[in-house]
């Protein structure tokens, strides 16, 4: 299975602090994007990452990849009240002729307290 | 900044009975994906569309399922006879450049009772 898997499964913080959250898979990949998801919301894009990239940022997001350990980290700078989601990781397959599907960890149930 | 839209946000039927979920993908996109979330589990891929055909689906998607884009705009999502374990979120999502990001819909909530 190429599935991306993220830990923590839950994590609570305080407004204003850093929420890290590790997402790890098992093939060789295209890009790695992480997206956001609101309780009983659609998902929605937050960055993506490519195979040849080593960290990104966009605001308040910084993404790291390693594909040596084949691992992608998602850092939320200065947290607020607004970022409580669930945070998946989504890989593809670098395959050739390959899947063009993205395959969803279990994601990262963020609480930010006020 | 252009959506896909999902009809109808909640669906409610009878097991056995046949459900179309319905779907408006963004205008020039090219790939198009169900996926579904049981509550509180993992976002599942079921099928990915392409060209007017199905590029790749999933162990999920078993004869009961089919999708179809009848108009070159919707994109639909039929269950021939509903099983109490398709009880689901369903999302559509398409794409404009092959492993680029998914625009997904809001969902469609099926409860199969």
């Amino acid at each position: 299975s190429q599935q991306g898997e993220e830990d923590p499964q839950a994590l609570s913080i305080q407004e204003g602090e850093n929420a890290t959250m590790n997402c790890s898979y098992k093939t060789s990949i295209n890009n790695l994007q992480w997206y956001r998801q609101n309780s009983g919301r659609g998902l929605v894009h937050l960055i993506l990452i490519r195979s040849n990239e080593r960290e990104k940022h966009s605001g308040r997001l910084r993404v790291t990849l390693d594909t040596s350990k084949k691992s992608s980290s998602l850092l939320i700078t200065a947290s607020r009240a607004a970022d409580t989601a669930s945070y998946f990781c989504a890989t593809d397959a670098a395959t050739q002729g390959g899947s063009e599907k993205l395959v969803f960890g279990k994601g990262t149930k963020l609480t930010v307290n006020p | 900044e252009p959506e896909v839209t999902q009809t109808p946000s909640h669906q409610v039927t009878q097991m056995g009975q046949e459900v179309i979920l319905r779907c408006v993908p963004i205008s020039n996109h090219l790939y198009f994906y169900w996926y579904r979330q049981i509550l509180g589990q993992k976002v599942e891929f079921l099928v990915s569309f392409y060209n007017n055909e199905i590029s790749e689906k999933s162990e999920i998607f078993d004869d009961q399922f089919s999708v179809e884009r009848p108009d070159g705009s919707n994109f639909t999502l039929k269950i021939r006879s509903t099983k109490l374990e398709d009880s689901a979120m369903y999302f559509c999502a398409s794409q404009e450049i092959r492993n680029e990001k998914l625009f997904f819909g809001s969902g469609t909530q099926l409860s199969v009772l």
